[in-house]
């Protein structure tokens, strides 16, 4: 069973914090991982993807893969209030997308 | 330019009754996704097509669901007879190609309360 496995939260962070994201997954053959977001009532939003190891950057986000431990993450710097919201980490390699259950970030203004 | 596009947005049924959900994906895109999204077990696929060919289903619960996608800009999600278990927000997505780093785009979903 491929599994991903995050933190329901809630993560809470004051405005203009770091918020930090994690996610696991079981499946070593996963080669492709991505993060999507999605706020209450609306579908889930591509903000980022990584296929190598170490960190990729866009703007405030960073996202981090360590494939020897089966890790992934996402950085968020100065966050917003904007940026609440439910962040799903997904991983696939020859089969589609597995996706996690989600963390839900709430950032205090 | 469009997005994907899903119909109805909200459908309210009894217990029993044939349900269809329709989704039109992102023209020029080869892939296409059904979803199912609920608090318990979060987002899971049901089936994906490629090219309009069903090509892994084996997250469809069971015989009561039943997808098509009889041309490369049209699919349905079908349901019958439908249950209260059912009631989730159904998903459709759809990507350009390939599986492994193709970026998915999802419809606005589908939230159905099975009563």
């Amino acid at each position: 069973q491929k599994e991903v496995e995050q933190n329901s939260g809630p993560l809470s962070v004051p405005e203009g914090a770091i918020a930090s994201l994690n996610c696991t997954y079981s499946d070593r053959g996963s080669q492709s991982f991505f993060w999507y977001r999605q706020y209450s009532g609306k579908s889930p939003e591509l903000i980022m993807f990584i296929y190598s190891n170490g960190d990729k950057e866009d703007g405030r986000f960073t996202a981090q893969l360590n494939k020897a431990s089966q890790y992934v993450s996402l950085l968020i710097r100065d966050s917003q209030p904007s940026d609440s919201a439910t962040y799903l980490c997904a991983a696939s390699g020859n089969t589609p997308l597995v996706f996690g259950k989600g963390t839900r970030l709430s950032v205090i203004a | 330019d469009a997005g994907v596009i899903q119909s109805p947005r909200h459908e309210v049924t009894e217990m029993g009754q044939e349900v269809t959900l329709r989704c039109k994906p992102i023209s020029g895109h080869n892939s296409l996704f059904w979803y199912r999204q609920t608090m318990m077990r979060g987002l899971e696929l049901l089936i994906y097509f490629n090219n309009n060919v069903p090509i892994d289903d084996s997250g469809m619960p069971e015989d009561r669901f039943s997808a098509k996608m009889p041309n490369a800009s049209f699919s349905t999600l079908k349901i019958q007879p439908s249950e209260p278990r059912d009631s989730a927000v159904y998903f459709c997505a759809s990507s350009l190609g390939g599986l492994r780093t193709d970026t998915q785009y999802f419809g606005p979903g589908t939230r159905l309360t099975v009563l």
